[in-house]
């Protein structure tokens, strides 16, 4: 079963930031969080993933918590084609670790 | 598009038949997996494969599914004697470091 919390759907103006929370509150030492999202009938999408520090590339940013419990992902300027199901995972550091998906937040950009 | 292949896109079949599945890789990615995703749920793992050899299996994957990766490089996953509650999105991934590619998908539709 999936080890995190997300809210079930978000909206966001287009242009603006989207900024998704996600709850991990029993996340270990040797697991990472990992983003993804799913863009309507296409296979989810990789898009970042972190273990304590802060992390930025060219898709978004991963701010993640000192205590590690909780993190946001932020897209900063969210456009029409940002509408997706985004996944919030935790994994272990083992490459082979299979990812273990929730119901994900349901991102509606608007414009 | 990611470099992930999946055959057929989509497959209607009548219930009690046997269907089969194939996944191509990124031709370097070692470690291949398959998931399954229901309609708004996220996907679910099911089995994973490091080269040829079959290291994990999910306690969704019945006796009714077989996977194979007989060389290392594409993957099949057959479903004999299909059920109703078999229609789903059968999702493959392929990875070599952290980040997981994923393919479009084969969308089953047991009637």
């Amino acid at each position: 079963d999936a080890k995190t919390t997300q809210p079930t759907s978000m909206d966001c103006a287009e242009g603006r930031a989207a900024n998704l929370p996600c709850n991990h509150s029993t996340i270990s030492g040797n697991e990472y969080v990992y983003w993804y999202r799913q863009i309507h009938s296409q296979g989810p999408q990789y898009i970042i993933h972190g273990l304590k520090n802060n992390e930025t590339n060219e898709m978004a940013s991963l701010i993640i918590t000192e205590d590690r419990k909780s993190s946001t992902l932020i897209l900063p300027h969210a456009t029409l084609r940002d509408t997706a199901v985004y996944y919030c995972i935790d994994r272990g550091m083992d490459a082979g670790n299979m990812l273990t998906f929730g119901g994900g937040t349901r991102l509606m950009v608007k414009p | 598009d990611t470099g992930v292949s999946q055959d057929p896109r989509h497959k209607i079949t009548k219930r009690g038949q046997n269907v089969t599945f194939r996944c191509d890789p990124i031709s370097e990615h070692n470690r291949l997996y398959w998931y399954r995703q229901t309609l708004g749920q996220g996907p679910e793992f099911l089995t994973y494969f490091q080269n040829e050899a079959q290291l994990e299996k999910s306690r969704l994957l019945s006796d009714r599914f077989s996977a194979e990766r007989p060389k290392g490089s594409f993957s099949t996953l057959e479903i004999q004697r299909t059920e109703q509650g078999d229609s789903a999105m059968y999702l493959c991934a392929s990875s070599f470091t952290d980040e997981q590619f994923f393919g479009p998908g084969t969308r089953l539709t047991v009637l």
